[in-house]
């Protein structure tokens, strides 16, 4: 089983405020690093797709970059605003053997921002 | 397209019920997956398909049986159900190809007395 660990499990900011926080994942057979934003009573949305070392990805406020040698991820939220407040999950998919084509995902990231 | 469907919704069974949790997908999906959401636990894979005749475990397996006999569906049977398979469900597709999403269901919300 393949671990993938989220740091911090919960965060409180206030509206304005940029922050980050960490996706660690393993870095032997990567294949991609997926980020996902769930807000409560619904399903999980995509925010990122991210395959190659040194990729970032940029949508709005909230951007990621990813490490695949040293396995890990960071997302990054600008100024963020009360609707940001949701829980942030990663996921990895390492290929080859069994774990072929499974996303694993870590416990997440609760954010929540204050006004 | 309808996205990533589930029925039902919300579910109560007795300890011992088997009930079967339905997933379907409209959009060509080769690869389905069902998820359990457990409180600190984030999602957790209970089975999942890379197409239709092909099915495997995942982390939270047991107590759970699957079948992908098309690419459009992926039900999930619950064979005697347990006060621990109390849980939010979630079926989720996609396409299998580098850098593709992955597209979640509503969700089933599941009690177990």
């Amino acid at each position: 089983i393949l671990n993938v660990e989220q740091s911090p499990q919960s965060l409180h900011v206030q509206e304005g405020d940029s922050t980050n926080f960490t996706c660690s994942f393993p870095s032997s057979n990567f294949y991609a690093l997926h980020w996902y934003r769930w807000e409560t009573a619904k399903s999980p949305e995509a925010l990122f797709v991210m395959t190659l070392n040194g990729d970032e990805k940029k949508k709005g406020r909230i951007s990621a970059t990813l490490n695949t040698k040293e396995g890990y991820s960071y997302l990054y939220i600008k100024g963020s605003q009360p609707e940001d407040s949701a829980t942030y999950l990663c996921a990895s998919i390492n290929a080859g053997g069994t774990s072929y084509g499974k996303l694993t995902f870590g416990q997440g990231t609760i954010l929540t921002v204050h006004p | 397209n309808a996205g990533v469907t589930q029925t039902p919704k919300f579910q109560v069974l007795k300890t011992g019920q088997s009930m079967t949790l339905q997933c379907a997908q409209d959009m060509n999906h080769e690869y389905m997956s069902w998820y359990r959401q457990d409180p600190g636990m984030g999602l957790r894979l209970i089975h999942y398909s890379v197409g239709a005749g092909i099915t495997d475990q995942g982390e939270v397996p047991n107590g759970y049986n699957v079948s992908r006999s098309t690419t459009e569906d992926f039900p999930l049977r619950l064979l005697s159900a347990a006060p621990s398979q109390t849980s939010v469900y979630f079926c989720a597709s996609r396409t299998g190809a580098e850098g593709e999403t992955q597209y979640f269901g509503p969700g089933t919300r599941l009690l177990v007395l």
